[in-house]
């Protein structure tokens, strides 16, 4: 069964502490993993796209690497202003100019000053 | 620009009545999403369309309404509907990035429409 899995489901650090959230997948046939960062009554605000194993993409104190089975996003020496809950989504299936995405439940990450 | 815009940012409806949400994005996208999403959990998937067609349709009920007048705008019509269906309905579109060998298509999601059914 395709799946997505995000852990953990929430995450407290101290402003400067740096961490890491896991995505893992198993979904045959991966056609790209994407980020969101969600705040509070917003829509997804898009991230990075990664597409195979090996891969890396950086936005500030953002890193995202992908495995052949998870995805991790580190955050760097985090501000309160990187609150947010943090969504993972799986594309497994093209079609006519669209793609249908697998989200994990999100993490939702609180970084205290 | 990945910009998607909403319209209106809040409603509140009662069961009664009929409404519509407007989506809009200018970049040129040929595929539009509607997702609907409860508090503290993921977007679900209601609607897509591509190159203005119904593409998908996830088994949503006959009260929600979609409609794709042309390649930049995306309607929602809402008709009788009950207060579970309160939630953030989200727009999305989409374009393909990666080469021959690899490809995928981003989603960019609008800012939502907090629907209230009282």
């Amino acid at each position: 069964e395709d799946q997505v899995t995000q852990s953990p489901e929430a995450l407290r650090l101290q402003e400067g502490e740096s961490s890491s959230l896991n995505c893992s997948y198993t979904v045959s046939g991966l056609r790209g993993l994407f980020w969101y960062r969600q705040d509070p009554g917003k829509g997804p605000e898009f991230l990075f796209t990664l597409y195979s194993a090996g891969e890396e993409k950086e936005k500030e104190r953002l890193k995202a690497t992908l495995t052949k089975k998870e995805s991790f996003l580190h955050i760097t020496a985090p501000k309160p202003e990187d609150s947010a809950t943090y969504l993972c989504a799986v594309q497994y299936s093209l079609y006519n100019q669209g793609g249908k995405l697998i989200f994990g439940q999100g993490t939702e990450l609180s970084v205290k000053p | 620009d990945t910009e998607v815009t909403q319209t209106p940012k809040h409603l509140v409806m009662g069961m009664t009545n009929k409404k519509s949400l407007k989506c809009e994005q200018h970049m040129g996208h040929r595929a539009m999403y509607w997702y609907k999403q409860k508090a503290k959990k993921p977007p679900e998937l209601m609607f897509v369309y591509s190159y203005e067609k119904l593409s998908i349709n996830e088994s949503v009920p006959s009260r929600f309404s979609p409609e794709c007048p042309n390649s930049s705008l995306l309607n929602l019509h809402l008709h009788a509907l009950q207060p579970e269906d309160s939630a953030l309905y989200l727009c999305a579109s989409s374009r393909r990035v990666g080469d021959t060998t690899r490809s995928s298509y981003e989603q960019y999601f609008g800012p939502g429409t907090r629907l209230t059914v009282t």
